[in-house]
């Protein structure tokens, strides 16, 4: 069975500062994607990872991939405020019985 | 394109009474999702169609929900009886292909 797990669950720092968001998971992957979602909102797609060290880039967010370890980062840059919400890493498995799984998600606060 | 549509956006029921939720996905998309979000549990995926044939339901948790999705333009979440745990925001979601998804603005469920 497909499993996604994220750390930290809670994350609040300070603006300015840089943190990393974690997403392992616990088989072969196809694909992994990164959403945000804003209180009281939908999710939103932020990133999609395709191959074993992808690197993609959008202002002061920044995700890659490592297949071989089965790890997702999403590393934050000097956090501003707008940036406090919540993330998702989001893994499946098309040529595997189809099987595709949500991690738990990351609160992040953005304190000023 | 409109996105995914949900209906409605709300919805207020009493304990007993049979609810139905509604979502039109984006055109061209072959894949569609249903998800349950709550604070105490977070994201939870319900059930996944592939060109209209149920693929995985095994987050479906009990009997007094149904999916279907009578054609490519249309699914519906139905829930009979409705109990006060079921109050959540309920997501429709879409892709082309198992790819990114793209969601609905979501229905707010509140069962009384």
């Amino acid at each position: 069975e497909l499993k996604v797990e994220q750390n930290p669950l809670f994350l609040s720092m300070q603006e300015g500062k840089n943190y990393t968001i974690y997403c392992n998971y616990s088989t072969t992957s196809d694909r992994l994607y990164w959403y945000r979602q804003d209180p009281g909102k939908s999710l939103e797609s932020l990133f999609v990872l395709l191959s074993n060290g992808a690197v993609k880039q959008e202002g002061r967010l920044m995700a890659s991939l490592d297949t071989k370890a089965r790890l997702s980062t999403l590393h934050i840059t000097a956090a501003v405020h707008d940036l406090s919400a919540t993330y998702f890493c989001a893994v499946d498995m098309e040529y595997n019985n189809n099987d595709m799984r949500f991690g738990a998600g990351t609160r992040l606060t953005v304190k000023p | 394109d409109a996105g995914v549509i949900q209906s409605p956006r709300h919805e207020v029921t009493e304990m007993g009474q049979e609810v139905t939720l509604r979502c039109k996905p984006i055109s061209g998309h072959d894949y569609l999702f249903w998800y349950r979000q709550t604070m105490m549990r977070g994201l939870e995926l319900l059930i996944y169609f592939n060109n209209n044939v149920p693929i995985d339901d095994s987050g479906m948790p009990e009997d007094r929900f149904s999916a279907k999705m009578p054609n490519a333009s249309f699914s519906t979440l139905k829930i009979q009886p409705s109990e006060p745990r079921d109050s959540a925001v309920y997501f429709c979601a879409s892709s082309r292909y198992l790819y990114e998804q793209y969601f609905g603005p979501g229905t707010r469920l509140t069962v009384t």
